[in-house]
């Protein structure tokens, strides 16, 4: 079954540690998200590439970088956790620029300790 | 500055009657507007949407109206079943937004009892 996959799904890190998650796609879709949702809150959108063109969003800390070597990958690289990035990122899918439906995947958990 | 509010963060209906969920917006410029339905550790799955030129989209026992006017759309499902408790997201895009960029509501807890 096409999906959106994410590794790994729970993650634990120590305070100022580089954590990297990753998310891949079997779907073919051009655009890939990342967001953050903390507890009760709605998922807000950190970047998105559409192929290779990266988009950050205004609000979203350098802290936050990405990555996407290829279609089916991206990566999100927090270089320096803070407690208050502890939260459940979702990477999701869409077919094109132009395709208001997202496709998610599970999300990864991560704690910092 | 929350675009799209779900101020009802839970519901609780008895399992055979309708479940109402409802979702207010304060850009006029979002043109479609979708809900998404989450069950515990998995992500988000697309349920129905509404383009701004209906007022009614329906999709087996799952129906969104949407009221321009008043910038509320609703989700009604109906008969509501068990496996219906989730978490429901509303969330909207505008036409001339980034790569179709969504913006999501809180969520309501949904709880369907037998």
């Amino acid at each position: 079954d096409a999906m959106v996959i994410q590794n790994p799904r729970y993650q634990v890190t120590q305070f100022g540690k580089p954590v990297t998650l990753s998310c891949s796609q079997t779907l073919n879709h051009n655009v890939m998200y990342w967001y953050q949702q903390k507890s009760s809150q709605a998922p807000k959108l950190l970047f998105h590439y559409y192929d290779k063109d990266f988009n950050n969003e205004a609000d979203t800390p350098d802290n936050f970088q990405s990555r996407r070597p290829n279609t089916s990958f991206c990566f999100l690289d927090i270089r320096s956790p803070g407690l208050g990035d502890a939260a459940m990122y979702l990477c999701a899918t869409s077919r094109d620029q132009d395709s208001y439906e997202q496709y998610f995947g599970p999300g990864t958990r991560l704690t910092v300790t | 500055d929350q675009q799209v509010k779900q101020n009802s963060p839970s519901l609780s209906v008895q399992e055979g009657r309708i479940s109402i969920l409802n979702c207010d917006y304060t850009n006029s410029m979002f043109d479609y507007f979708l809900w998404y339905k989450k069950y515990p550790a998995e992500g988000p799955t697309f349920l129905i949407s509404i383009s701004s030129i209906k007022d009614k989209n329906e999709d087996g026992r799952f129906t969104v109206f949407l009221n321009k006017s008043a910038k509320h759309l609703s989700l009604h499902i109906v008969p509501s079943q068990p496996g219906d408790s989730a978490v429901y997201f509303c969330a909207a895009s505008a036409l001339d937004s980034t790569l179709g960029r969504l913006y999501f509501g809180r969520g309501t807890q949904l709880t369907v009892w037998p």
